[in-house]
């Protein structure tokens, strides 16, 4: 599959453990954050959004905190499997009505058997 | 892949020659984008179309085009590829609004795309 990015940050994680993965987005006024997985040769994959009036916001296994004074996300992964190997981005939206998203460069997720 | 198909899926040009890519959604959604993505960048938003005859350019839209006859296709033209424009393209589809999920933007399975 295509790399989509020569330099990302790596996250090694021994299976079973848990995980974050960390975003730094650069809009204060941003509304509406997602969080993408994309396997590779594949197209990204939804995982989980939250909104600018939330913190933390949980789905099956995954997790998403929201500091908006530090303008810092994060995603936690319980119990990794080996199928969560990946790269993660997020994606930021810049205010309501704009349906445009910016997107992180991502981190490389790899889960150690 | 949220009912969006990409074709083709793998193409490879010579520079100078014209270049479409098509989109097509079963999903009914009002938006539509097209990205590319590049080592070292995220995801750059080329064009995006919020209703039929309905576009507008996006951060990196030099050299390319786009057109949306139907709700259900969004076409990318590169009037004359360049070496520069070898990327993988995606498109996404939102369905717009402020409900759940609806302003979520889903992905296609992208086209590789190599101009030589």
């Amino acid at each position: 599959g295509e790399s989509v990015g020569l330099h990302l940050p790596t996250l090694s994680v021994q299976e079973g453990d848990n995980s974050i993965i960390n975003c730094a987005y650069s809009n204060s006024a941003s509304d509406y954050f997602i969080w993408y997985k994309q396997e590779s040769g594949k197209g990204p994959q939804f995982i989980i959004d939250i909104r600018s009036n939330m913190d933390k916001r949980q789905g099956q296994r995954v997790t998403v905190l929201l500091n908006k004074t530090v303008k810092h996300l994060s995603l936690q992964i319980a119990a990794t499997q080996p199928g969560d190997s990946a790269v993660y981005f997020c994606a930021e939206r810049a205010n309501f009505g704009n349906e445009k998203l910016t997107f992180g460069t991502g981190t490389r997720l790899t889960i150690i058997p | 892949d949220a009912g969006i198909t990409q074709s083709p899926r793998h193409k490879v040009t010579e520079t100078g020659t014209p270049v479409t890519l098509r989109c097509h959604q079963t999903e009914n959604h009002r938006y539509m984008y097209w990205y590319r993505q590049d080592p070292g960048h995220g995801l750059r938003l080329i064009h995006y179309s919020y209703g039929v005859k309905d576009t507008d350019k996006g951060e990196v839209s030099d050299g390319y085009s786009v057109s949306r006859s139907k709700t259900e296709d969004f076409l990318l033209t590169l009037e004359s590829a360049t070496s520069s424009q070898t990327s993988v393209y995606f498109c996404a589809i939102s369905e717009g609004g402020t409900g759940t999920l609806q302003e979520t933007q889903y992905f296609g399975p992208g086209t590789r795309l190599l101009v030589l």
